[in-house]
């Protein structure tokens, strides 16, 4: 099976730069993925890193380590919309399916 | 275009009864995503399709739950009977292919409520 840690809550200033970290236990690794979610609302995708390093998507990167089963996202420039649950979630073994972290909650001060 | 559609948005009713919640795919993707979402357990898989055949079903909690996809444009995920332990927000996501970097597009889940 997979399992995956990461913080349950986070708070940081707006325009300040925050970083979520995600560490899995899985086998036959195939990526980790990011997804952001909003209050009341629907989990939408934000990133994915098959290979080691960083992919950058405008104000938000997310960066995964194979060797250490790390990764994070980072978020730059913060703004009080990006108060939401980010999820991390990994594809592994002959699974066809995501397997979602608990979500960390972002909470954006003015 | 049109994303992932899920029906009905709110669903309070009895235990006991029957529960029947639907999902309509983005057109022309070819995995189906059920997906249970609790604050105790989290976003947890129950079941997924691949071209409308049931692959894993092995998160449905009980046999009281059941899912169909009679074709590439709906699904129906049944609970019969209910019970207060099924309230939670039920989320149906597609995907075009399974490949590790493909996006899942989720609906805006369906908020059951079970008395």
């Amino acid at each position: 099976g997979q399992s995956l840690e990461q913080p349950s809550e986070v708070t940081a200033v707006e325009g300040a730069i925050v970083q979520i970290n995600c560490t899995y236990q899985t086998s036959g690794f195939y990526g980790l993925s990011w997804y952001q979610q909003h209050d009341g609302g629907a989990p939408t995708f934000l990133s994915y890193n098959g290979l080691d390093g960083l992919e950058e998507t405008g104000r938000f990167s997310s960066f995964l380590s194979r060797s250490d089963s790390y990764g994070y996202l980072l978020l730059q420039e913060l703004q009080m919309k990006d108060s939401a649950s980010y999820f991390c979630a990994v594809r592994a073994g002959s699974a066809r399916q995501l397997t979602f972290g608990s979500g960390t909650q972002l909470t954006v001060l003015p | 275009d049109a994303g992932v559609i899920q029906s009905p948005r709110h669903e309070v009713t009895e235990m006991g009864q029957e529960v029947t919640l639907r999902c309509k795919p983005i057109s022309g993707h070819d995995y189906l995503f059920w997906y249970r979402q609790t604050m105790m357990r989290g976003l947890e898989l129950l079941i997924y399709f691949n071209n409308n055949v049931p692959i894993d079903d092995s998160g449905m909690p009980e046999d009281r739950f059941s899912a169909k996809m009679p074709n590439a444009s709906f699904s129906t995920l049944k609970i019969q009977p209910s019970e207060p332990r099924d309230s939670a927000v039920y989320f149906c996501a597609s995907s075009l292919g399974a490949g590790s970097g493909q996006p899942q597009h989720f609906g805006d889940g369906t908020r059951l409520s079970i008395l």
